[in-house]
């Protein structure tokens, strides 16, 4: 298998539902981040991972929380969301810099909070 | 205002048909993105550039540093080019991973 994979590609999870979403690259990149999309909205970059180190925390709220195990494996473990948590979340991998490189991106989970 | 600004935010167009989407930022850059998404979400990087020129297939890109724009061009126009076309740079102040992203270009091409 090759590229970025995501799973589940969609998830329906109610507020106080523990989930998990997990993001595998076969590409051999040492940086992996994660991106959410709203509607109407552009993707905004939540985490970043060099190396398994989180390098970058763009002001996300606790209910989310990363987990690199390894620089393949990324994870977006999920607790007591809001609805307006409703998005899709993609995650990407590239070479980390410098100079910056071209980021490959997962299809993305559509999760919907109820 | 945005940091990054697309226009149009709508496109139709026959098949067949050159097509011209713009990108204008306003900080200093280290590199430009021209992304396509599909329905249903999975987005394809077609170019990364910082300066110049860059031509795939139909596709060609061109930055300007200078005037901070960026267009995306497509020749002869096909329904499949359907997508949202998103411009996203990467600040000269920022790190590796701190895309900025324009709300994207809906280009519908029609047969």
């Amino acid at each position: 298998e090759t590229g970025v994979t995501q799973t589940p590609r969609h998830l329906v999870m109610g507020m106080t539902n523990k989930k998990s979403l997990k993001c595998e690259q076969h590409l051999g990149h040492n940086a992996m981040y994660w991106y959410k999309q709203s509607a109407k909205k552009p993707l905004e970059l939540m985490f970043v991972y060099n190396f398994k180190e989180q390098t970058e925390n763009n002001s996300v709220p606790s209910r989310f929380s990363p987990e690199c195990p390894n620089s393949s494996h990324l994870f977006l473990h999920l607790h007591t969301l809001q609805p307006e948590d409703s998005a899709l979340y993609l995650c990407a991998s590239s070479q980390p810099g410098p100079p910056p490189n071209e980021q490959f991106f997962g299809p993305g989970t559509r999760l919907t909070v109820l | 205002k945005n940091e990054v600004e697309q226009s149009p935010q709508n496109l139709t167009a026959q098949e067949g048909e050159f097509i011209t989407i713009n990108c204008s930022y306003s900080v200093g850059i280290s590199a430009l993105h021209w992304l396509q998404q599909h329905p249903g979400g999975g987005i394809v990087s077609l170019f990364m550039l910082s300066s110049g020129k860059k031509k795939h297939g139909r596709l060609i890109a061109t930055i300007n540093i200078q005037e901070k724009h960026s267009s995306l061009h497509i020749t002869a126009s096909h329904p499949r080019d359907s997508a949202v076309y998103i411009c996203a740079v990467l600040d000269l102040g920022g790190s590796q991973g701190n895309l900025i992203f324009g709300k994207g270009t809906k280009l519908s091409v029609k047969p």
